[in-house]
């Protein structure tokens, strides 16, 4: 099982530029999630969707959207990019439509905006 | 909300030695706790975890041990190798129906030859 895949790895982008993130898992999980990671403040939830269809904000859902259309794939869309959104992202997945399970985590996406 | 903070910002040890990491948490009424491992330049992956009907529980190497009267938990690794230097995070969903994993922010381990 590959688990939960995470492309790009790497990415730079401009100001204002669009881009998405993209996250697939082949474990059949219904829970998924998008993290990002910053020095000195741990990781903090974006978004979550509990199932195909259903999306939610986490704590720091500004400037990004997601959509849930399958079960195995939920993507990360920046509309127009900041430099604060520079960051680690991580796509996680979980088994329920709860978050309080024990989440596997994507390898990351390093993004750096200019 | 649910607030998870760990001790100290880095540990540094011995090979061989054993490892404490120490995890603070501040709802008293959280039921639920997960260790994660992240090594440099992956995702976090999951070490252990432990339900408050429990004080204590072991893995390979690994044992959890929760003090709810505290709100306490602490991840002890026992004969430390190189290969546990990484950045540990405890978690917990916190409690009620929409309840999240809330991660603290991370300790990093590093083992001395």
């Amino acid at each position: 099982n590959a688990g939960v895949t995470q492309t790009p790895k790497f990415q730079v982008l401009k100001t204002g530029q669009s881009m998405t993130l993209q996250c697939a898992q082949d474990m059949n999980h219904e829970y998924m999630s998008w993290y990002r990671q910053d020095p000195g403040m741990g990781l903090r939830l974006i978004h979550y969707s509990v199932g195909a269809g259903i999306t939610d904000q986490g704590e720091v859902p500004n400037g990004y959207n997601v959509s849930r259309s399958t079960t195995e794939d939920f993507p990360l869309r920046l509309l127009s990019a900041a430099p604060s959104q520079t960051s680690v992202y991580f796509c996680a997945s979980s088994y329920g439509h709860s978050g309080a399970n024990v989440l596997t985590f994507g390898a990351g996406s390093r993004l750096t905006v200019l | 909300g649910e607030s998870v903070g760990l001790h100290l910002p880095t540990l540094s040890v011995q090979e061989g030695d054993n490892s404490i990491i120490n995890c603070a948490y501040s709802n008293s009424a959280s039921d639920y706790f997960i260790w994660y491992k992240q090594e440099s330049g992956k995702g976090p992956q999951f070490i252990i975890d432990i339900r408050s009907n429990m004080d204590k529980r072991q893995g390979q190497r690994v044992t959890v041990l929760l003090n709810k009267t505290v709100k306490h938990l602490s991840l002890q690794i026992a004969a430390t190798q190189p290969g546990d230097s990484a950045v540990y995070f405890c978690a917990t969903p916190g409690t009620g129906a929409n309840s999240k994993l809330t991660f603290g922010k991370g300790i990093t381990l590093s083992v001395r030859p």
